[in-house]
């Protein structure tokens, strides 16, 4: 079965500090996909990056990267010099891909919600 | 460029009445995923669907919910007789056509049942 944990509930931090969420999944595909979505308290999911299970190459997107380590089935995102606007819930997300290639559901973690303080 | 739309923003129904959420995808996208998001939980995966085709229902409670997505015209998720406990928000996201793509999500439906 497929599982993804965040095992970090909630992580308040100060402006400026830089901050990890964790990610761990579980699957037994050999081809699926990594994502990360971002619920700001206006509640919309923006999403934030994508990853496929083939491409284990860091990713840094401005103060955003993020992490993906096949050997420990873990794709941690890190906020550098954190601000007050990335307060938010932040999810991790696997999906499979179907036999027909299309990809399927999103799993998600429970979400991770940050709080910047200024 | 207009992302998935969802109609209504907010909803508010009495237990026993249906609640009809529309969602329309973003254009040239024909893949819609519907998840639900209840009080203090994660966001659960409901339904997918292509046009005219239901193709993965496995999240979809068996009785009083239902989902279509017409040739023309948006998605739409039914639900029956509604109870309290389907108080929640409704996400619908939408991929193109090869569906190996992200799903981008709408702002979602609040649903409320007194």
């Amino acid at each position: 079965a497929q599982k993804v944990t965040q095992a970090q509930t909630e992580i308040s931090v100060v402006e400026k500090e830089d901050v990890t969420l964790d990610c761990v999944y579980e699957t037994r595909d050999t081809t699926y996909y990594l994502f990360w979505y971002k619920q700001p308290p206006s509640g919309e999911l923006v999403f934030l990056i994508r990853r496929n299970s083939f491409d284990e190459q860091n990713e840094i997107s401005g103060r955003y990267s993020w992490n993906f380590q096949k050997s420990t089935s873990s794709f941690n995102f890190t906020i550098t010099a954190s601000q007050v606007v990335d307060s938010a819930v932040y999810f991790c997300a696997l999906s499979e891909v179907l036999s027909s290639g299309n990809t399927g559901k999103l799993i998600f973690g429970q979400g991770t919600t940050l709080q910047v303080k200024p | 460029n207009a992302g998935v739309m969802q109609n209504p923003r907010h909803l508010v129904r009495r237990r026993g009445q249906e609640a009809r959420l529309r969602c329309s995808p973003v254009k040239g996208h024909s893949h819609v995923y519907w998840y639900r998001q209840l009080p203090e939980e994660g966001l659960k995966f409901m339904v997918y669907l292509q046009k005219e085709n239901i193709i993965d229902e496995s999240g979809m409670p068996k009785e009083r919910f239902s989902a279509e997505f017409p040739k023309e015209g948006p998605s739409i998720l039914r639900i029956q007789q509604v109870v309290r406990g389907d108080s929640a928000a409704y996400f619908c996201a939408s991929s193109p056509a090869r569906g190996t793509d992200t799903q981008y999500f709408g702002p979602g439906t609040r649903l409320t049942v007194l």
